[in-house]
């Protein structure tokens, strides 16, 4: 069974970096796809972005300019950094496995972390 | 960017009824549909994927019908374990988007 944690600062200064990682147990990074999704009340769910162990990556146009995600195999992590965050980046941040089914390309979030608040304020 | 509508926004419903819960995309999406639920202070679950196959280990009871723009996910008996937040999520396009979420609350 696949297992993932996010872990990283709570909290989170204005203008500056929110820096996240996803540890990943029970199964290898080398396979599918890695990603960041955030919740807030007001916006509900939103994918963020994706990496994959061959690098490829992925990124939603409203984050893009600010967000990077990158990958570890030798630790089986994978990172989300947003530079220049504001209040309205006071979210749940989870990681999501990505997982395509063969033959359909269909694909679903099928594993997530267990999510971790961050707080953007002075 | 696909926008995805959940209805009914919110939903009273007893242990042991059927309800429905509706999505529609704002475009084609063929069958690239995804149903999670999620509970209070948790991640969301997946339940159904590519609109009608039951994920691994989901009871029976769960099940998901539609395609193009119009899907519905329907829980045939209602389980106090079942009271959730239920979303539905496109997979046909990047951004990939969620709809706003379909609260079922115990009546």
């Amino acid at each position: 069974q696949v297992q993932l944690q996010e872990s990283g600062p709570g909290l989170v200064t204005p203008s500056e970096t929110l820096s996240l990682t996803c540890t990943v147990s029970g199964g290898s990074i080398r396979s599918q796809y890695w990603n960041w999704i955030r919740q807030t009340p007001g916006k509900g769910l939103e994918w963020i972005g994706y990496i994959s162990y061959s690098g490829t990556s992925n990124y939603n146009p409203s984050l893009k300019s600010r967000v990077s995600i990158s990958l570890d195999s030798t630790k089986n992590q994978f990172s989300l950094k947003v530079t220049s965050v504001t209040a309205a980046d006071t979210a749940v941040y989870f990681c999501a496995r990505l997982a395509y089914y063969a033959g359909s390309g269909s694909s679903s979030f099928d594993f997530w972390g267990q999510g971790t608040l961050v707080t953007v304020s002075s | 960017d696909i926008q995805m509508t959940q209805s009914p926004s919110s939903l009273s419903a007893s242990v042991g009824d059927r309800v429905s819960i509706t999505c529609r995309a704002s475009q084609n999406i063929n069958n690239y549909l995804n149903w999670y639920h999620q509970k209070a202070g948790k991640a969301p679950k997946l339940l159904i994927y590519a609109a009608s196959s039951l994920q691994a280990g989901v009871p029976s009871r769960f099940s998901g019908s539609g395609s193009g723009t119009d899907f519905t996910l329907t829980i045939s008996s209602l389980q106090p374990e079942d009271f959730a937040t239920y979303y539905c999520q496109q997979s046909f396009s990047s951004p990939r988007t969620f709809g706003q979420g379909t609260k079922l609350e115990i009546k």
